[in-house]
C-alpha cells in the first residue's frame, strides 16, 4: 500500500473562508500532483510539481494554489472558498524509487478529501 | 486529442459471474496503459500496468489486455467477488514530456450482488 497521506478526509464549509489540504508521502518522491475529480467524472490534473520549490499549473484551471517546500510536502490551499470548489482532491506521488512498478513512474494517490463548500 | 474512453458507463452483475470492461484511447506518442481501481471515496489503486510490447497482464483475478494497433485494452475479472464493486479506470501515459502525462477515461462503475 502506498504511503501518502491526505488530511483532512471530509472538509465542510462556509464560503469565502481560507483552507489548506494537506498532502504528504513517505517515499521519498520526486513528483507530486493534485488533481479534481467530481463524481462520475475523470480526474483532472490542477498542480504538479518535479520537486523542492517547482511547482506547475496543470490542464483544468483552479483558483488553488501550492507550495513545495519539503520533498515530501505538498500542500494546496484555497484563499477563498466558493460553492463552485467542492468537490474530491486527489494528490498523488511519483517518481524513481526501489521497485519494478517505479519504472513506469506509476502514480501512488492518497485517499482523497472530499471537500464541500457551502 | 488525446482521450481515453471506456465502455461500459456502468456494469451490475452477480457474484462469481466474470465481466470484461473496455478502453480505447487515441494518445500518442504512447507510454503505458495503466488499470485503476477506486473504491467510492477512496483513491485509486493500481491494477496493471502494461507498455507497447506487452499484451497481457495479470493480478490475481484481474487480466488487462492490450492492443496497441489498434488502441484497445481491456480487463477481465473473473470469478468477480463483492469487495470487486468499485469504479475501474483506464489511464493512458504518453512519452511526449518528462512528466509522463496521464490521461484518465471517466471510469466504469461495476456492482457486484450477491
Amino acid at each position: 500500500e502506498a504511503d501518502i497521506y491526505q488530511t483532512p478526509r471530509y472538509l465542510v464549509i462556509g464560503t469565502g473562508k481560507k483552507i489548506t489540504l494537506e498532502c504528504s508521502q513517505t517515499m521519498g518522491h520526486d513528483k507530486m500532483y493534485w488533481y479534481q475529480q467530481d463524481p462520475g467524472m475523470e480526474l483532472h490534473l490542477i498542480h504538479y510539481s518535479y520537486g523542492v520549490n517547482s511547482t506547475e499549473k496543470g490542464d483544468l484551471s483552479s483558483e488553488s494554489t501550492v507550495s513545495r517546500i519539503r520533498t515530501e510536502h505538498f500542500p494546496l490551499t484555497l484563499e477563498s472558498a466558493r460553492p463552485s470548489h467542492t468537490s474530491q482532491y486527489l494528490c498523488a506521488s511519483s517518481g524513481r524509487t526501489s521497485g519494478s512498478r517505479s519504472s513506469y513512474n506509476e502514480q501512488f494517490f492518497g485517499p482523497g478529501t472530499r471537500l464541500t463548500v457551502l | 486529442k488525446n482521450q481515453v474512453e471506456q465502455s461500459p458507463q456502468s456494469l451490475i452483475i452477480l457474484e462469481g459471474k466474470n465481466c470484461t470492461l473496455q478502453c480505447n484511447y487515441t494518445v500518442s506518442p504512447f507510454s503505458n496503459l495503466r488499470w485503476y481501481k477506486q473504491d467510492t471515496g477512496r483513491g485509486p489503486v493500481s491494477l496493471t500496468i502494461m507498455t507497447f510490447s506487452e499484451n497481457t497482464k495479470s493480478n490475481g483475478r484481474y487480466t488487462a489486455t492490450l492492443d496497441a494497433d489498434t488502441k484497445q485494452s481491456s480487463l477481465h475479472i473473473t470469478a468477480s467477488q463483492l469487495s470487486d464493486s468499485a469504479s475501474y479506470i483506464c489511464v493512458v501515459s504518453d512519452r511526449g514530456s518528462t512528466l509522463g502525462r496521464l490521461y484518465f477515461g471517466r471510469g466504469t462503475q461495476l456492482t457486484v450482488w450477491p
